[in-house]
């Protein structure tokens, strides 16, 4: 069974502050997807990473696919509120179309 | 373009009733996925459709819960009876297979979800 470990499964951090969540499994994935969520709503695609190495930068978010392809990260540079919300990462298989998410980070970014 | 529909946005139910969720998802997307998603986690895959016909359900439940999606397009997603730890939020997900999927990734689009709560 395919498993996606992330940490920490919490962050309350202050506005300015940086931050990096992991994202963590013994199994490779063809494509590893960063997800956000906010409260009633579905998760939201951020970034699809497909190479191992790849570093992808989305404005303060840069996301990187380890070299054998089984972990992920993310740093966001200077939170503010804004990016409050459920960070979700999920591991893709290129032969099945199944996708696998981790546990999910909440982050809390006080002004 | 338009989203993925879901209908309840919510459903309140007592223990061992019954209830149903619909999708429909984005035009010409021929994968379909339920997800439940317990409050703070992340959304467990319960089933993936590729157009009608099922793909993997190893993690739906069949002894209370069941899917379909006749004709390829919309899908329902029914539990009988249901239980206390049913409750979550039932995501339902599309995806096509369009030229994000050479490169090996499959981009899914989710619904605002339908939120269950059994007492």
């Amino acid at each position: 069974t395919q498993l996606l470990e992330q940490s920490p499964q919490f962050l309350s951090i202050q506005e300015g502050e940086n931050l990096t969540v992991y994202c963590n499994s013994s199994s490779v994935f063809s494509s590893l997807q960063w997800y956000r969520q906010e409260p009633g709503e579905g998760p939201v695609l951020l970034v699809t990473v497909v190479t191992g190495g790849e570093v992808k930068k989305l404005k303060r978010l840069t996301f990187q696919f380890g070299d054998a392809r089984k972990d992920s990260s993310l740093h966001i540079t200077a939170a503010q509120p804004g990016d409050t919300g459920l960070y979700l990462c999920a591991g893709g298989s290129s032969n099945t179309g199944k996708l696998i998410f981790g546990q999910g980070t909440t982050l809390q970014v006080k002004p | 373009e338009a989203g993925v529909a879901q209908s309840p946005r919510y459903k309140i139910i007592e223990k061992r009733q019954s209830v149903a969720f619909w999708c429909n998802p984005i035009s010409g997307h021929a994968t379909l996925y339920w997800y439940q998603q317990i409050l703070g986690q992340g959304p467990k895959l319960l089933i993936q459709f590729q157009n009608n016909g099922v793909v993997d359900d190893s993690q739906l439940p069949k002894d209370r819960f069941s899917a379909e999606r006749l004709k390829g397009v919309d899908s329902t997603l029914k539990i009988q009876p249901a239980k206390l730890e049913d409750s979550a939020v039932y995501l339902c997900a599309s995806s096509t297979r369009g030229r994000t999927w050479d490169s090996g990734a499959n981009v899914l689009t989710f619904g605002a979800g339908s939120r269950l709560t059994v007492l």
